[in-house]
């Protein structure tokens, strides 16, 4: 079974606008973290935002806000009044079990976002 | 604080030859991942790294993959007898012995291209 879903192969968007990134995933554990990452086209993996499983409010960070719904397993990502610079790869990571430095990540397939003018 | 370094950049090799990808982590970092991308694909955990110890090597493929950290140097993942199978992008993290909320830092990627 896939531990990180995204549903969503591509997504459009006009500038300015919100876009809303669909990501679900699947653990047992009662301590995890999620992560996204943006990969544009250069290739590198630039992370934008962490949530923990504990964490009571949702965590932003600028413009990225994550929609952690834990009960139905969900962490959208929210990126607000986007920009075209925003045009890229956008993946879903889960580290399962407590925090530690050395655990491993699952990513998803990701959600390839493009922006318009 | 210089950020996580991938060398070469590229790589191409031909069916048979051996890779060497090399990643050097962010200072004061002494965990160190592999993940490998396929085309159209998401990131695959492959190995992960500790200095002269592997600690989860459960992604790598049985034959032809390695990797070490030594305690001095780079860490180093090998691939020997490539077959085309093996072009991917290689991407190298690291992480600091403490917790960290930004989780893993990655490297920009080795993309390997095997003819």
């Amino acid at each position: 079974a896939q531990k990180i879903t995204q549903t969503q192969p591509g997504m459009f968007v006009q500038e300015k606008e919100a876009v809303t990134l669909d990501c679900t995933y699947d653990t047992s554990d009662q301590s995890y973290g999620l992560f996204w990452y943006k990969q544009p086209s250069s290739g590198e993996m630039i992370f934008l935002i962490y949530q923990g499983s504990y964490d009571e409010q949702n965590a932003t960070e600028g413009r990225y806000s994550l929609n952690f719904q834990k009960a139905r397993k969900s962490a959208n990502l929210v990126i607000s009044a986007s920009q075209l610079g925003d045009s890229a790869m956008y993946f879903c990571a889960m580290r399962e079990g407590p925090w530690a430095s050395g655990s491993r990540l699952t990513f998803g397939e990701g959600t390839q976002l493009t922006v318009n003018p | 604080n210089a950020g996580v370094m991938q060398n070469p950049r590229h790589l191409v090799r031909r069916r048979g030859q051996e890779a060497r990808l090399r990643c050097s982590p962010m200072k004061g970092h002494s965990h160190v991942y592999w993940y490998r991308q396929l085309p159209e694909e998401g990131l695959k955990f492959m190995v992960y790294l500790q200095k002269e110890n592997i600690i989860d090597e459960s992604g790598m493929p049985k034959e032809r993959f390695s990797a070490e950290f030594p305690k001095e140097g780079p860490s180093i993942l090998r691939i020997q007898q490539v077959v085309r199978g093996d072009s991917a992008a290689y991407f190298c993290a690291s992480s600091p012995p403490e917790r960290t909320k930004n989780g893993q830092y990655f490297g920009p990627g080795t993309r390997l291209l095997v003819l």
